[in-house]
């Protein structure tokens, strides 16, 4: 089953811990995005990579990292940095400029 | 400045009465414009986008570069159609910016 795969599918951080949420993506796109949902807010972009090995920052990045290693996969770390991490995040992948995004399942992430 | 706007957060619509759910953008080139739509319990999936001008599940959505919107409408909503509803842009480069969404809620 071709597609987004996002793991796990809730998680839980501590205070100053980092955490980071995997992506992974079979359909061979070239470029992967990280989201941000919040209510009321839509989708922001926290990074987004062309291609594997090169990575942008999107809108609301501070407190994020991420890696592109392999054209599959594009973690996304959770920093302590990251004041108000509490939300739901989305990865995507698209063939290229101006294609249509393909979406994971989310990962929801809540503080203890 | 790049900008999506839904200016509803909330739509309620009765059953088989015509649907419209706005979107308006500001982009200075030649916009890709897309609606995406997030059924209760499932992944944000591609509805439809304005290069293709194709009906998908009864919706259809006009570029009007004169008015830049993009509204997607359907004559007949159905109770299926609840969902949560986002209009793209994409800008040229890698980068997509989306509205605020707006929920459809279909009442029997």
């Amino acid at each position: 089953d071709g597609g987004i795969t996002q793991s796990p599918k809730y998680l839980f951080r501590k205070e100053g811990q980092n955490v980071t949420l995997s992506c992974e993506q079979n359909l061979n796109h070239d470029a992967m995005y990280w989201y941000r949902q919040d209510p009321g807010q839509g989708l922001r972009l926290i990074y987004y990579s062309q291609i594997v090995n090169d990575f942008q920052k999107g809108d609301i990045a501070e407190g994020y990292s991420v890696s592109r290693e392999k054209k599959e996969s594009f973690p996304l770390t959770v920093t302590s940095a990251q004041k108000n991490p509490t939300a739901f995040y989305l990865c995507a992948s698209s063939m290229g400029r101006n294609q249509p995004q393909h979406f994971g399942d989310g990962t929801r992430l809540s503080i203890l | 400045a790049q900008r999506v706007t839904q200016p509803e957060k909330l739509l309620s619509v009765f059953k088989g009465a015509p649907v419209e759910l706005k979107c308006n953008y500001s982009y200075s080139g030649s916009p890709e414009l897309f609606w995406y739509v997030q059924y209760s319990r499932q992944r944000l999936q591609l509805l439809l986008r304005h290069i293709s001008r194709e009906s998908i599940k009864g919706f259809t959505a006009d570029l009007n570069k004169g008015e830049t919107s993009f509204h997607l409408k359907k004559p007949f909503a159905q109770e299926e159609d609840s969902a949560m509803y986002y209009c793209a842009l994409g800008s040229g480069t890698y980068k997509y910016i989306f509205g605020t969404g707006t929920r459809l809620k279909v009442l029997a």
